[in-house]
C-alpha cells in the first residue's frame, strides 16, 4: 500500500510568491492533518480535517495560509504571499476511523524555502 | 487540556547499549499514548501505541514501552540500540478535547549513538 504521498518535495521560492503543497491521503482514511515543523518551534498541528470538512485551524499562522481538502482523497496547503519565515518542513498525516484515528500516518514532508 | 513532556532535549548512548527515553503526559482518565521517529530528513513514523489492556507495549525495531498510570508516564526502551536507532523520538498523546483524532506531540528528544 502507498503511504501519505507529499508534493513536491522541494520547493524553493522567492518572498511574495504563491507556494502550494499537495497531500494525498492513504486509501480508506478519512481524516487529514497539516503539520509544520521548524527547529525553533518544533512540530506545530496547522489544521485538520475530518470527511473533508475543516474541523480545528486554529494553528494556522495567519490569513496568507489556507487549505482545502476537494476531495476524500487530496488535500492542499496554500501561502500567499510566502515570505522568509515560513520556511520549515511541511507534513501531512492522515488516519482512520474508531480507535485507529489516532494512528496519524505521515508524509515525507515538503521542505519549503523562502528567499 | 492534555499535555505531554519530554524532559531530555538530547541523549547519547553507546551502541550496545540500553536506552529509556522519558515521557510524562496529563490527563485524567486512560490516555492513547504513541511514540513515533523520525530520521534524519524524513517524516514521523509510528514505533507503537497503547489504548489499553497490557501496559508493556511491543513496536517496531525492537522498542517497547511502558503504561504506568501512578507514574502518568510512557517510557520508551530498547535493549542494545543499534547506531540506525539515532533519531529523534517524539511522545504523543491523544487529545480527547478534539473527537476527530488530532494528537498531542512531545517536544522530541533526540538521540546520538556512540560506536
Amino acid at each position: 500500500d502507498a503511504g501519505v504521498i507529499q508534493s513536491p518535495r522541494h520547493e524553493v521560492t522567492e518572498m511574495g510568491q504563491e507556494v502550494t503543497l499537495r497531500c494525498k491521503l492513504i486509501s480508506g482514511h478519512n481524516s487529514l492533518f497539516w503539520y509544520r515543523q521548524t527547529m525553533m518551534r518544533g512540530l506545530e498541528l496547522l489544521i485538520y480535517f475530518n470527511n473533508n470538512v475543516p474541523i480545528d485551524d486554529s494553528g494556522m499562522p495567519e490569513d496568507r495560509f489556507s487549505a482545502k481538502m476537494p476531495n476524500a482523497s487530496f488535500s492542499t496547503l496554500k501561502i500567499q504571499p510566502s515570505e522568509p519565515r515560513d520556511s520549515a518542513v511541511y507534513f501531512c498525516a492522515s488516519s482512520a476511523t474508531g480507535t485507529a484515528r489516532y494512528e496519524q500516518y505521515f508524509g515525507p514532508g515538503t521542505r519549503l524555502t523562502v528567499t | 487540556a492534555q499535555s505531554v513532556t519530554q524532559p531530555d532535549i538530547h541523549i547519547t548512548v553507546s551502541e550496545g547499549a540500553s536506552l529509556e527515553l522519558r515521557c510524562n503526559y496529563s490527563y485524567g482518565a486512560t490516555p492513547y499514548l504513541f511514540w513515533y521517529v523520525q530520521s534524519p530528513g524524513q517524516g514521523l513514523q509510528l514505533l507503537l501505541k497503547y489504548f489499553s489492556g497490557d501496559t508493556l507495549v511491543q513496536g517496531i525495531k525492537g522498542f517497547e514501552a511502558e503504561f504506568k498510570r501512578s507514574q502518568s508516564s510512557f517510557n520508551l526502551r530498547k535493549p542494545s540500540v543499534h547506531w540506525s536507532d539515532a533519531a529523534e523520538y517524539f511522545c504523543a498523546v491523544g487529545n480527547y478535547g478534539g473527537s476527530q483524532g488530532n494528537l498531542i506531540f512531545g517536544k522530541g528528544t533526540k538521540l546520538s549513538v556512540k560506536p
